[in-house]
């Protein structure tokens, strides 16, 4: 069965302070996908990466192949940053382009 | 504003009743996916459609169909309807491509209550 494991599941941080959500996968990926849930519901793609680095504005995601892991960082972090977040994993862009997900991080950040 | 658009936003219906939710994809997509989201699930794959013709399938329960149309929207059927069916759906759309690094774009769900 292909796994998905996010960690922590529940995370509460003051305003400003940086943030790490972990993201580790059981077999190769060709892709991974960081999404961000609003409390309404709402999902917004963060980051699609299949190797190395990417970063916009106050997030870093990363990924390292080799241990099949990620982690997606917040710097400054901000109230409105309070959400759940929830990586994706792609196995194969030839079976479809469908997405296995973990089980998401509650972000709470306190001002 | 992802672009998606889903119809209707809520709906609240009976066990043993059937319901159709509809995607509208953005414009120029090909692929749609339609996602289910529950408390004791979380979010899981159900089918993937590619121009018209069925891609992938996920978690799809035989209660369940879907299709896409030539004008690309695609409909999700649920049908003899359980109160564990009550969820988010959503409905993402890409390019449809194998690359890599497609992304996809999630509408803003329908979410089913099942009484």
């Amino acid at each position: 069965k292909n796994e998905v494991e996010q960690s922590p599941q529940n995370l509460t941080a003051q305003e400003g302070e940086f943030i790490t959500i972990n993201c580790s996968y059981s077999v190769g990926i060709s892709a991974l996908h960081w999404l961000q849930q609003h409390p309404g519901g709402g999902i917004v793609s963060l980051f699609m990466l299949s190797s190395g680095k990417k970063k916009h504005g106050r997030l870093i995601a990363t990924i390292n192949i080799q241990e099949k892991h990620s982690s997606l960082h917040i710097t400054a972090s901000h109230p409105r940053d309070s959400a759940v977040y929830i990586c994706a994993v792609r196995f194969s862009p030839f079976t479809g382009n469908q997405f296995y997900f973990g089980t998401g991080t509650s972000l709470t950040v306190i001002p | 504003d992802s672009g998606v658009t889903q119809t209707p936003k809520h709906l609240i219906t009976a066990t043993g009743q059937r319901v159709t939710l509809r995607c509208s994809p953005r414009s120029g997509d090909l692929s749609v996916y339609w996602y289910q989201q529950s408390l004791d699930q979380g979010l899981q794959f159900l089918i993937q459609y590619y121009n018209g013709e069925e891609r992938a399938k996920g978690n799809i329960l035989e209660r369940f169909s879907a299709q896409q149309f030539p004008d690309l929207h695609s409909e999700l059927n649920l049908s003899s309807l359980e109160l564990g069916d009550s969820a988010l759906y959503f409905c993402a759309s890409s390019v449809g491509t194998t690359a890599k690094l497609e992304t996809q774009y999630f509408g803003p769900g329908t979410r089913l209550l099942v009484l």
